[in-house]
């Protein structure tokens, strides 16, 4: 398996610009989470899903639009980019045994620059 | 909403010294605790996790962490480092209130293990 996946790796985009990032998983799970994580800030929910079709804002959702259209991928958009969005963004995934309160599997992350 | 505070923001430690990383939150209810840990270039991992019973839990590589709930901690603790311990450690709760919370993770503590 390859556990959770995510494109791209890097990015670095213009103020404005809009990206999709992809999060995959291959371990059938129900629940999925987009986090980013900045110097000093620790991770911060930025959305999450606990089944197909559905989503739910975490903490820091401003600015973010995500979807869930299969169980396997749960995308996260940046409509128009800001240098403040300039962060490393973790997806991670889970199974419903425990919904939120089970052990989370994390991606590799994507490093997002916006000048 | 629940918060988690980590007091110290980087730790250095020689091999063999003892390890103790504290970890407080700011709920009163039911909670489930986690520490999770970060090696450089890697993804995040879970190192151990509380739901309920024994109060000292024991993780992966001779971590531990001990449940205090009069004191709202979940210290993270480990008798003798190594300099492959060396990693960004991560502890995080969940909160119940009329249903699960999403996972709150404090800003971490990064660990340096100089030989």
């Amino acid at each position: 398996n390859a556990g959770v996946t995510q494109t791209p790796k890097f990015r670095v985009l213009k103020t404005g610009q809009s990206m999709t990032l992809l999060c995959a998983q291959d371990m059938n799970h129900e629940y999925m989470y987009w986090y980013r994580q900045d110097p000093g800030m620790g991770l911060r929910l930025i959305h999450y899903s606990v089944g197909e079709g559905t989503t739910a804002k975490g903490e820091v959702p401003d600015g973010y639009n995500v979807s869930r259209l299969k169980k396997q991928n749960f995308l996260l958009g940046l409509e128009s980019a800001a240098p403040s969005q300039t962060s490393v963004y973790f997806c991670a995934s889970n199974h419903r045994d425990r919904g939120l309160t089970d052990t989370q599997y994390f991606g590799p992350g994507t490093r997002l620059t916006v000048l | 909403a629940q918060s988690v505070s980590q007091h110290n923001h980087h730790v250095i430690l020689s091999e063999a010294a003892s390890l103790e990383l504290g970890c407080n939150y700011s709920y009163g209810g039911t909670v489930n605790l986690f520490w999770y840990v970060q090696y450089p270039g890697q993804h995040l991992q879970l190192l151990l996790k509380y739901f309920s019973g024994d109060p000292l839990v024991k993780g992966i590589k001779g971590f531990e962490a001990e449940f205090i709930k009069s004191k709202f901690s979940f210290n993270l603790r480990k008798p003798s480092v190594q300099w492959s311990d060396t990693a960004e450690y991560f502890c995080a709760v969940n909160a119940y209130y009329s249903g699960n919370t999403p996972l709150v993770f404090g800003k971490g503590t990064r660990l340096s293990v100089i030989a």
